[in-house]
């Protein structure tokens, strides 16, 4: 159990344009999704924490208009890139968490996002 | 300040010998808990290990164990008899305050570490 599906795997997108990527909990109701995104060899960053039905947190430095977080269920969240630029090319991967007491976060596959 | 600092960049094992990835953190909260994941090259983040800090006992899964010392506030990887397929990124990560709250709690990564275990 605990599963949770990134889609796309990959995506190749223009400059300027806007891509969207989903993150679902296949087997249990996700209260709280985080998004975060890696660049090569480096660590996970936190982008934003998003609550069924209600507006994302976003952590400080990152563009809350840029990177657009819905989550408007208790199994999906979205994250949209908009007018994206070469520069947020990155991997970008979510997680989960229950609403139950587990202290685990799970986490999806992860999105290649390239942007030429 | 860091809130998790992993100060090896990369570590060589050789296979079927143990290894110790190290961790250390710094926070004031008194209700924490620590993780261990692994990412191997397909990007996938795999939890191996977690440690809470009110647990008296070291954490144990598998080959691995968690060598928390609270007191020195470190929480090294214990990898016991080494695989290939153990080779991957290995990252230790803290999520602060309580694992009962309903919302939250967002973790905080280290840097990271390269493991490559050699035959």
């Amino acid at each position: 159990g605990a599963v949770v599906s990134q889609h796309p795997s990959r995506v190749i997108c223009k400059s300027g344009t806007s891509v969207k990527i989903e993150c679902r909990s296949l087997d249990f109701q996700a209260t709280t999704m985080f998004w975060y995104r890696q660049f090569p060899k480096q660590s996970l960053m936190l982008m934003a924490t998003s609550n069924e039905g209600s507006k994302a947190t976003y952590e400080q430095g990152v563009e809350k208009d840029k990177f657009l977080i819905n989550h408007a269920s208790l199994t999906l969240s979205t994250l949209t890139v908009t007018s994206a630029h070469p520069e947020d090319s990155s991997f970008y991967i979510c997680s989960a968490r229950g609403g139950d007491t587990t202290y685990e976060q799970y986490f999806g596959p992860g999105t290649r996002l390239t942007v030429t | 300040a860091q809130k998790i600092t992993q100060t090896q960049p990369g570590m060589f094992v050789q296979e079927k010998e143990a290894v110790t990835l190290d961790c250390t953190y710094d926070t004031s909260d008194p209700s924490y808990g620590l993780f261990w994941y692994k990412q191997p090259s397909s990007g996938e983040m795999i939890f191996l290990i977690y440690q809470g800090s009110y647990d008296q006992q070291n954490a144990t899964e598998g080959r691995y164990s968690l060598n928390f010392q609270k007191a020195r506030k470190s929480a090294n990887l214990v990898i016991s008899a080494s695989q290939l397929g153990d080779s991957a990124m290995y990252f230790c990560a803290m999520r602060e305050g309580s694992e009962v709250q309903e919302y939250g709690n967002k973790l905080v990564f280290g840097a990271g570490t390269i493991l490559r275990v050699k035959s």
